[in-house]
């Protein structure tokens, strides 16, 4: 149980190219879903934490316009990077937190790999 | 301010050499403390969850143990498919999940 599934896996596009990351909880409902950057051996930068039918709050330094997030449903999460640039090259996770999400843990989805070139 | 702390960073054992990786946490109101494994290019998965002191969860060669101040993650036996790099977390009272850099094992056959 509680599987995220995330997709593209990996995707390259040109400077400039705007990308969606849909982020899916399959097998339960989830209020609150977040989204991390990660870079080699480092470990996860929160970027903003998604709540279904509200607002994302974004971390601190993160650019909202850049990095636009859409929680539509209980099982659907969205990431577009606008404007790619290499810069913003990187790896990509979401994860969902089931029910109200008291106390439970997160669940992450296998992650997204974007190159821009 | 709520903070992770793992150690150690990097652990490299011979196959079947027991050792224990550590989560320090100073956290107000622990609401959950969570254990991940994450191999290279993929999403942390989920291991355990402890929610109160001396609490212990286990799974296979791998055990979960929790105080007030620490977590514990026992690896007994370990094999070269153990190798992987192991996250913490917890849950604030205000629901912040505050994780761990990761220790990163390597298992040598």
């Amino acid at each position: 149980g509680a599987v995220v599934s995330q997709h593209p896996s990996w995707v390259i596009c040109k400077s400039g190219t705007s990308v969606k990351i849909e982020c899916r909880s399959l097998d339960f409902q989830a209020t609150t879903m977040f989204w991390y950057r990660q870079f080699p051996k480092q470990s996860l930068m929160l970027m903003a934490t998604s709540n279904e039918g509200s607002k994302a709050t974004y971390e601190q330094g993160v650019e909202k316009d850049k990095f636009l997030i859409n929680h539509a449903s209980l099982t659907l999460s969205t990431l577009t990077v606008t404007s790619a640039h290499p810069e913003d090259s990187s790896f990509y996770i979401c994860s969902a937190v089931p029910g109200q999400g008291v106390g439970q843990p997160q669940h992450f989805g296998d992650g997204t790999r974007l190159s821009i070139l | 301010e709520d903070q992770v702390t793992q150690s150690p960073e990097a652990l490299r054992l011979q196959e079947g050499e027991s050792s224990s990786l550590n989560c320090s946490y100073t956290v107000s109101g622990l609401r959950g403390l969570f254990w991940y494994r994450q191999d290279p290019g993929k999403g942390p998965e989920f291991l355990f969850t402890l929610y109160s002191a001396g609490e212990e969860k286990e799974k296979e060669r791998l055990k979960a143990t929790l105080t007030k101040k620490e977590s514990f993650l026992h690896i007994t036996a370990p094999k070269p498919e153990d190798s992987a790099t192991y996250l913490c977390a917890a849950c604030s009272g205000t629901y912040k999940y505050i994780f761990g850099t990761g220790t990163r094992l390597k298992v040598l056959a």
